[in-house]
């Protein structure tokens, strides 16, 4: 079981809005910022989202991240077929001394 | 533009150990700290262990303890993470990744654990 909690699947429509969740505790996303990564299958996960709601370069900014309390969220608008991709959410544990994953979110592009 | 290039795929035998290297390209290791993080076939990303370059002081996971150990040879601009005592669950790629923010990763080495 991962520290952070996601939903295992999300999906959309091309050009919708969607969403993926994070649920961590004050020991982790309560006290410290969130990163977002992509994965695309067999492939090295990248950032995607740095310091809750920062993109790094070449990131466009359909892409977008926030953090209220002890959850963040991913939000990716025009979902674009090439978003299809797993998403991990990362973040600092003060109690473990270390980082955390969520357990991934599949999305798929219907 | 910073690459971080891994060792090749390696296979071994219960009990063995394993180190994976991570070439650090386009910058300087001194200025990095590198983290290893593992991905089980089929599963999540698991986090084994950091350098704090600030701290001057290397974190590992707790279910790592004692059976992992990560090094640098900054003069090759390279980073280490050696795995002991492997079992078949330590299966996996092996990644390492750019600073706490993890925005740079390796390729990934598949450890194959298997009698």
């Amino acid at each position: 079981q991962s520290v952070l909690t996601q939903p295992p699947s999300a999906s959309g429509t091309p050009g919708q809005r969607v969403t993926i969740s994070c649920s961590g505790s004050s020991s982790n996303i309560g006290s410290n910022t969130v990163n977002w990564h992509r994965q695309f299958p067999g492939t090295a996960p990248k950032l995607l989202i740095y310091t809750n709601d920062q993109r790094p370069s070449g990131v466009p900014d359909r892409i977008s991240g926030s953090k209220s309390g002890t959850s963040a969220s991913l939000a990716i608008s025009g979902l674009q077929s090439e978003d299809e991709a797993d998403y991990y959410c990362a973040s600092w544990d003060d109690s473990l001394n270390g980082w955390v994953f969520g357990g991934g979110t599949k999305l798929t592009v219907l | 533009q910073v690459k971080l290039v891994q060792s090749g795929a390696e296979v071994k035998k219960p009990g063995a150990s394993v180190r994976v290297s991570c070439k650090v390209s386009g910058y300087t290791l001194t200025k990095i700290s590198m983290h290893w993080v593992r991905q089980g076939p089929g599963k999540g990303l698991e986090w084994m262990g950091g350098f704090d370059r600030e701290a001057g002081e290397t974190f590992y996971a707790q279910s790592f303890q004692g059976r992992v150990t990560m090094t640098e040879d900054t003069s090759a601009d390279t980073a280490y993470m050696e795995l002991n005592s492997l079992r078949s669950d330590d299966t996996a790629v092996y990644y390492c990744a750019r600073n706490g923010n993890f925005d740079f990763w390796g390729q990934g080495t598949l450890v194959t654990v298997a009698s």
